[in-house]
């Protein structure tokens, strides 16, 4: 059984680019959560896409926004970038109803100069 | 999701008992206390999580008040491998699944 994979683990942008992470989730999960993880701080919750729709959302704008495949994969997307953020994105995956456990990946490393 | 209260920072000796707590004085009666652990430079890990009786697994125990307003998670004898940040976080069931709210956890240090 594959765990949680995401790519790229290290990117380097400038302000007003635009960045596309992907995550592939555990073999069998339908249920995938993007979280963003600033130095120092816990991860927040960013938004949640079950069965390819967004399911839930945290306190992000607009310019995050993100994808779910038929296959359970995703993507998150940021539009113009700013200096903040920079942080490490974690994508977890879950399957199944009820307050089950969460599945992260490694994450992926974003600096925005 | 009600609030949870830890440590900042905590310290243990390798192989002695670490007994983690956490605060959650405003705790509804259907959430459920979990507990995920962070090792540097990786994703946050499940421990364990809990309702109203004390739960044991391989990892580590978890110990819940009679009154649910505080818990303690154990980790039996630590190791080096145990360093990390350790965070209570409360769940109610259904809804959005993925939603964890993260504090800023206790960072766990074990000296050899």
């Amino acid at each position: 059984e594959t765990g949680v994979t995401q790519s790229p683990t290290h990117l380097i942008k400038t302000r007003g680019q635009q960045v596309t992470l992907r995550c592939s989730s555990q073999s069998g999960h339908n249920t995938v959560s993007w979280y963003q993880q600033a130095l120092g701080q816990g991860p927040q919750f960013i938004f949640q896409y079950y069965r390819e729709e967004e399911n839930g959302r945290g306190n992000f704008p607009p310019r995050f926004s993100g994808l779910q495949f038929p296959n359970y994969s995703s993507e998150l997307n940021v539009n113009a970038l700013e200096l903040d953020d920079s942080a490490l994105y974690l994508c977890a995956s879950s399957g199944g109803v009820g307050a089950g456990e969460l599945f992260f990946g490694e994450g992926s490393r974003l600096t925005v100069l | 999701d009600a609030k949870t209260t830890q440590p900042n920072s905590m310290e243990s000796n390798e192989e002695e008992p670490v007994h983690l707590p956490c605060n959650h004085s405003t705790i509804s009666g259907t959430d459920y206390i979990h507990w995920y652990r962070q090792l540097p430079s990786q994703g946050p890990e499940y421990v364990i999580h809990g309702l109203t009786s004390n739960v044991n697994n391989r990892m580590a125990s978890l110990a819940i008040a009679e009154d649910r307003k505080s818990s303690t998670l154990i980790l039996h004898r630590a190791t080096l491998r145990d360093a990390a940040v350790y965070y209570c976080i409360l769940r109610a069931p259904g809804g959005s699944q993925g939603n964890l709210i993260f504090g800023k956890g206790t960072k766990l240090s074990v000296k050899p």
